[in-house]
């Protein structure tokens, strides 16, 4: 089915340790994006896409790195994971700048850095 | 740094009562702005998108208004529901095409 899945959907990992968050969407959206959920701060943007090759840094892109090598995916890494990186990542997608239609989120990825 | 600011941060109401919650944001370089309802272990999904000023949308029992020239935007429930509980995200959408959520709003409805 057509959709924007997230891999893994939990995670745990350690102090220091490189992760990677999978981001796929299969509607040939041009823009992506990766959230970070925090209790208090709702939904934090930490980078996003407007193509393949294209990326720009949101609000907390500190600790991230992200490619975007292909239209349908766009990966999340944590080169070194930190204790305060915990937290539920949402990706999204939308079509395009133009219309400014709506997000479309995945189902997240709870990750747990001990 | 955008910053878009959202309240109440939480209300509680009971069952029949309407509500209203605010979305502050930039006035400038304004493309849209976004609602968003979010239930407890699921995703954001979008109740309304909206981009001229004055606009006006409604689905249900649930209506938005635009102000772009002020930089606010308001969100309304008629008769507010036990389903109705959530958290209310606004997100405002620049013309760089960097979308930025405000806080929520959580709502409680007790029946």
């Amino acid at each position: 089915d057509a959709g924007i899945t997230q891999s893994p959907r939990y995670k745990i990992t350690e102090t220091g340790r490189q992760v990677t968050l999978m981001c796929h969407q299969t509607w040939s959206h041009s823009y992506m994006f990766w959230y970070r959920q925090d209790l208090g701060h709702g939904l934090r943007l930490i980078y996003y896409s407007a193509a393949a090759d294209i990326t720009d840094k949101g609000e907390v892109p500190d600790g991230y790195v992200v490619s975007r090598s292909k239209t349908e995916n766009f990966p999340l890494t944590l080169e070194s994971a930190t204790r305060s990186q915990t937290s539920v990542y949402f990706c999204a997608s939308k079509p395009g700048l133009a219309p400014p239609g709506e997000l479309f989120f995945g189902e997240g990825s709870r990750l747990t850095v001990l | 740094i955008l910053n878009v600011e959202q309240s109440p941060q939480s209300l509680h109401v009971q069952e029949g009562d309407s509500t209203n919650f605010t979305c502050s944001f930039p006035s400038s370089n304004f493309y849209a702005l976004h609602w968003y309802r979010w239930e407890t272990a699921k995703s954001p999904e979008a109740l309304f998108v909206m981009t001229l000023n004055g606009d006006e949308k409604k689905k249900g029992r649930i209506s938005a208004t635009l102000n772009t020239k002020e930089g606010y935007s308001y969100l309304y429930i008629k008769g507010s529901q036990p389903e109705d509980s959530a958290t209310y995200l606004c997100a405002f959408y620049n013309q760089g095409g960097k979308l930025i959520f405000g806080q929520g709003t959580e709502l409680s409805v007790k029946p």
